[in-house]
């Protein structure tokens, strides 16, 4: 059964800070990896979408990245701004026994200080 | 850019009412979804929808919930007699599901509370 983890669980970073989030998936027959962004209380903003042929992304200040024979991916945000705290989630897309369907990982608190 | 839209955003209930949460997806997918995010928790896969019928649901996915294609645009969840623990936001996604691209696009959500 696919498990998708994501470290850390939360992070608190000075604005202007560099930072990393990483995602890890237990099985590695995706066929695509999502990075979402959820704003507290409301709903999922995609982010970056990464087929399973692609190894990375961009757009704008962030960056995805995706290993997918080590279950991997990672999502960088340069120069963080306070505007950029919320939670962000991965999520990978495999073939279930009746179709496709999307595993969450729990997502990453992120807070910006100004 | 095409959207999945549900409607409404909020609804509150009484525990035992019955609700339908809405969606219109994307008009060319044929794949339809609806997933579910208790506060603070993960967003958890509910049920997949294919060609009129249920192609895959989970174990949350109890006989007090039914989904239905009433017409050429909608897609609907029904939750018949609603518990406390029914509270979540839900979210319905669809897809069309070509081998080379099976992106699901999500709504923004309709947060049910169940008083």
């Amino acid at each position: 059964k696919q498990e998708v983890t994501q470290i850390p669980a939360a992070l608190s970073v000075p604005e202007g800070e560099n930072l990393v989030l990483n995602c890890s998936f237990t099985d590695s027959a995706i066929y695509n990896l999502q990075w979402f962004r959820q704003d507290p209380g409301k709903g999922l903003t995609s982010l970056l979408l990464i087929q399973s042929s692609q190894r990375e992304q961009t757009s704008g200040r962030l960056n995805a990245s995706l290993d997918k024979s080590s279950g991997r991916s990672t999502l960088y945000i340069a120069a963080s701004q306070p505007g950029d705290s919320a939670t962000y989630l991965c999520a990978v897309r495999e073939e279930g026994t009746g179709g496709f369907k999307t595993i969450f990982g729990a997502g990453t608190r992120l807070f910006v200080k100004a | 850019e095409p959207e999945v839209t549900q409607t409404p955003s909020h609804q509150v209930t009484q525990m035992g009412q019955e609700v339908i949460l809405r969606c219109v997806p994307i008009s060319n997918h044929l794949y339809f979804y609806w997933y579910r995010q208790i506060l603070g928790q993960k967003v958890e896969f509910l049920v997949s929808f294919y060609n009129n019928e249920i192609s895959e649901k989970s174990e949350i996915f109890d006989d007090q919930f039914s989904v239905e294609r009433p017409d050429g645009s909608n897609f609907t969840l029904k939750i018949r007699s609603t518990k406390l623990e029914d509270s979540a936001m839900y979210f319905c996604a669809s897809s069309d599901q070509g081998a080379l691209n099976p992106e699901a696009f999500f709504g923004q959500g309709t947060r049910l509370t169940v008083v």
